[in-house]
């Protein structure tokens, strides 16, 4: 079955940088959009990034504003998200989703990892 | 951007009885709408896209509804494990966006 598994978060000063990972397996990763979505505590979801199944395009959300970097390799069903000039904003839940090939809807999620951006 | 809002946040519904929740787009989105179910402490679940169609697995007790600007979530015969936020997202326009969220509880 699909699985999705971030990895890197943790505490983070303000300003500093972070770089999540996330391990994809159960599907055809070469074949598959990609996403990133965030959840501060005790909010909303909102989405963050989304990556064609060959890199060839990426979209951001506007609250990027250049600072994230996103890329996967496909030899390695990886995704990661390298992300600087944090801010305490930035705090929240970070998730990988699988974009289904339909449409530009989620149809797998992971587990998510904590990115903490304080003093 | 489209603003998705949801309502209401919370909902507190007896086991067996019907809940339904509501997703409104600020423009019309078509019926390019999805809803997912997240637990405490797990990521999200698919249970809807395109505004009505059930994702695999998923029971014929959530159904989904509407098109343009006006969406609803009805989940039958509620069931303690159906106790979550529920999320709704437009995928029409970049950038996706998600509602607030709307929380079940089951009394």
């Amino acid at each position: 079955q699909v699985q999705l598994v971030e990895s890197g978060g943790g505490v983070v000063q303000p300003g500093g940088s972070l770089r999540l990972s996330c391990a994809a397996s159960g599907f055809i990763f070469s074949s598959s959009g990609m996403h990133w979505v965030r959840q501060a505590p005790g909010k909303g979801l909102e989405w963050v990034a989304f990556i064609r199944y060959d890199g060839s395009i990426r979209y951001f959300a506007d609250f990027v504003q250049g600072r994230f970097t996103l890329s996967r390799d496909n030899s390695k069903n990886t995704l990661s998200l390298e992300m600087v000039s944090l801010r305490p904003e930035d705090t929240a839940v970070y998730y990988c989703a699988k974009d289904n090939p339909q449409d530009y809807f989620l149809d797998n999620w992971g587990q998510g990892t904590l990115v903490t951006v304080s003093t | 951007e489209t603003e998705m809002t949801q309502s209401p946040a919370t909902l507190s519904v007896s086991p067996g009885e019907r809940a339904t929740l509501s997703c409104r787009a600020s423009q019309s989105v078509g019926t390019n709408l999805a809803w997912y179910q997240q637990k405490p402490g797990q990521g999200p679940r698919l249970l809807i896209y395109g505004a009505s169609t059930r994702a695999t697995g998923i029971p014929d007790r959530f159904s989904g509804s509407g098109s343009g600007t006006e969406f609803t979530l009805t989940i039958r015969s509620l069931r303690s494990e159906d106790s979550a936020a529920y999320h709704c997202q437009q995928y029409n326009f970049w950038p996706l966006t998600f509602g607030g969220g709307s929380k079940v509880e089951i009394e």
